[in-house]
């Protein structure tokens, strides 16, 4: 099975700065990789297919790169809303999802 | 507008079945892959089972194999997830997803499915 590792798992920041996700796979996993969004109490939300094609309806901020084993999902200029857990999810071999980061207001 | 409504869940004794729907509108449901995912409280998320478009093909994570039968009713656009010899690590909110090529593009709200005794 592909183990899919989140860092960090929490990333405390302020409203306006950008940041950087980590997602790295246990195994080379092409660009098999895929970002959800999860605000408290509501559904996964889909941010970015195969590691960086956007999504329609995302806002452009959220853009994500890498290959093989080493994945970022990154926040350019942090709102209020984006204040919510990210996981990343492999599709290489069956599924498998990281364990998620939690981005939360500094 | 996509909607995936599920329901079904509730709570049930170890070793005791259910089996959960999901009613999809607003898509030609018999042209896309299905899936359900689960998330135990305050846990991430794991993948439950997927069906192909014409209900021919499935697949499970060993974690399930076995116990859960996913299946599907194009007719009336809805998918199902039988789970049986529930156990209490099955304790969980799952979510009937849509799969575009590979990745979920759209959730349910989720239903909650509680195993204790």
């Amino acid at each position: 099975n592909i183990v899919l590792t989140q860092s960090p798992a929490t990333l405390s920041v302020t409203p306006g700065e950008s940041v950087s996700l980590s997602c790295r796979a246990s195994q080379s996993i092409s660009t098999s990789i895929h970002w959800y969004q999860q605000k408290s109490n509501e559904s996964p939300r889909l941010l970015i297919k195969y590691a960086s094609q956007s999504i329609s309806g995302i806002p452009s901020r959220f853009s994500g790169s890498g290959s093989g084993t080493d994945f970022t999902l990154s926040i350019n200029r942090v709102e209020s809303e984006d204040f919510s857990i990210y996981y990343c999810q492999q599709s290489y071999s069956s599924f498998t999802f990281g364990s998620g980061t939690k981005l939360e207001i500094k | 507008e996509v909607q995936l409504v599920e329901s079904g869940g509730g709570l049930v004794q170890p070793g005791r079945s259910l089996k959960l729907s999901c009613a999809a509108s607003g898509f030609t449901f018999s042209n896309y892959y299905m899936a359900w995912v689960r998330q135990a409280p305050k846990k991430g998320l794991e993948w439950v089972a997927t069906i192909s478009t014409s209900g021919s093909r499935t697949y499970y994570p060993d974690s399930v194999k076995g116990r859960f039968t996913i299946s599907r009713d194009n007719a009336k656009s809805s998918l199902y997830l039988q789970m049986n010899s529930l156990k209490s690590e099955d304790t969980a909110t799952y979510y009937c997803a849509r799969r575009t090529e590979a990745p979920f593009d759209y959730w349910g709200q989720g239903v909650m499915v509680t195993v204790s005794s």
